[in-house]
């Protein structure tokens, strides 16, 4: 039972120009959700999060958009660079729960 | 500050051994989880230790073991191996638990059953 699912195994997008990742979940009792970039070979690096009480994080060029009616998230990158390639993960979690629940992650490659 | 200390990389075992993989959180951090990434699956939470105490444990058969040791280094177990258990592990470190920028993730170990 896949609680977190990223529908996208890949997305290639052109350098410069808006990269969006999406994430839906089917728990209700989420609280918090976060995206991780992962590299090959390293482990996964937080990127940011936000807060079930919020519908929208900013941090430099990445966006969290959280649609709580739709179960949806999604990440938007701008500009997209070649060094955003990598493997992005959405994660969620339960308020007093100590683990995340990832999707199975989407390749994203920036083409320049 | 040093990350979080996974050994060993790479590790080759056959069907039916048993394993050890550690992992050396941050220092200070008291907090270590256990997942598991194969293709397809993203990663599954195998299991968390808070000051030498299981808190939380995943969906996985008693194949799969941890524990914590009072510096807060973990160590995970996986007997009577199967070709299925061939993934990459992955161990979090954390002051008190899974929370955003806190919450870090060290490299690895690729473990490969034959």
């Amino acid at each position: 039972d896949q609680q977190v699912k990223q529908n996208s195994p890949s997305l290639s997008v052109q350098e410069g120009r808006i990269s969006i990742l999406n994430c839906d979940y089917t728990n209700s009792m989420f609280d918090y959700f976060l995206w991780y970039k992962k590299y090959p070979a390293e482990g996964p690096t937080f990127l940011i999060s936000i807060s079930s009480i919020k519908d929208k994080n900013e941090d430099g060029r990445f966006t969290v958009f959280l649609n709580k009616s739709a179960k949806h998230l999604s990440l938007h990158i701008v500009p997209s660079q070649p060094g955003d390639s990598a493997v992005y993960f959405c994660a969620a979690k339960s308020e007093g729960a100590q683990k995340l629940v990832f999707g199975q992650g989407t390749r994203l490659t920036i083409n320049p | 500050k040093a990350g979080v200390t996974q050994t060993p990389r790479y590790l080759i075992k056959t069907r039916g051994q048993q394993v050890t993989l550690s992992c050396s959180p941050i220092s200070g951090h008291r907090s270590v989880s256990w997942y598991q990434q194969t293709p397809g699956q993203g990663l599954q939470f195998l299991f968390e230790y808070f000051s030498e105490t299981q808190r939380n444990k995943g969906n996985f058969p008693g194949r799969f073991s941890g524990r914590q040791f009072s510096n807060s280094r973990s160590e995970m177990n996986v007997s009577t191996l199967e070709l299925g258990d061939s993934a990459l592990y992955l161990c979090a470190s954390s002051l008190e638990g899974a929370r955003g920028y806190g919450y870090t993730f060290g490299s690895g170990t690729r473990l490969t059953v034959v």
